[in-house]
């Protein structure tokens, strides 16, 4: 099945740097890859994905790349801020049956913005 | 995400215990899962279910059960709980879309068996 390791397990920045997460996954079959935060007390909750179809994704002050050869993508924050602060979760999906229902997630990176 | 509750939010319970977290949706998913959390692991599928006559194990769904009620609700069960079964647990819902899977998680289950 797939497996899909994520770097680094916490990272510290400071507000208004830049703060990139790693991920590399092993099934070469995986063709969707969401990225999810989880605030303190909350549930996870999409923040960005991309299809293997896309080299780069962008939003506001966040972006996904993905390496299809390599078999690896990052997320990257610009201009960090306080409410950055969370845990971050990639993922990896195969499409069965015509959807990509079922997400493998790496391990999750705990970020921590400091003012 | 509001329109998924999760019930209880925090239980405590003892060795060989069976208990019931409950998980209900207003979004009109037909799709409902539920994950486990653990420090340092991540997120792992324990069960999901595509309507409520489709039932499939994820990948640690030993020592578990579940019960999909209607399309809205979706039961995780614990037979006889064991301390290793100690984690946050997630329900979550999606629609069936080719272009994206969004799933949309419920606030979590804290539970500790004794």
């Amino acid at each position: 099945g797939e497996n899909v390791e994520q770097h680094p397990s916490t990272l510290s920045v400071q507000e208004g740097d830049s703060a990139v997460i790693k991920c590399t996954y092993s099934d070469s079959a995986s063709n969707y890859f969401p990225w999810y935060k989880q605030e303190l007390g909350k549930g996870p909750q999409l923040i960005i994905d991309i299809r293997s179809n896309v080299g780069e994704k962008k939003d506001q002050r966040i972006a996904v790349t993905l390496n299809k050869t390599a078999k690896h993508f990052s997320l990257h924050i610009t201009e960090t801020q306080p409410e950055d602060s969370a845990v971050y979760f990639c993922a990896a999906s195969t499409n069965s049956g015509g959807s990509n229902y079922k997400l493998t997630f790496g391990k999750g990176t705990l970020l921590t913005v400091n003012p | 995400d509001a329109d998924v509750t999760q019930t209880p939010r925090n239980r405590i319970t003892k060795t060989g215990k069976r208990i019931m977290l409950e998980c209900s949706q207003t979004k009109g998913h037909d799709r409902m899962y539920w994950y486990r959390q653990d420090p340092g692991l991540g997120l792992r599928l324990i069960y999901y279910s595509f309507d409520v006559k489709d039932i499939n194990k994820g990948e640690i769904s030993d020592g578990y059960s579940v019960s999909r009620q209607a399309q809205a609700k979706f039961s995780l069960s614990l037979e006889s709980a064991i301390p290793n079964q100690t984690a946050l647990y997630f329900c979550a819902t999606s629609a069936h879309d080719q272009m994206r899977e969004t799933q949309y998680f419920g606030p979590g289950t804290r539970l500790l068996v004794l």
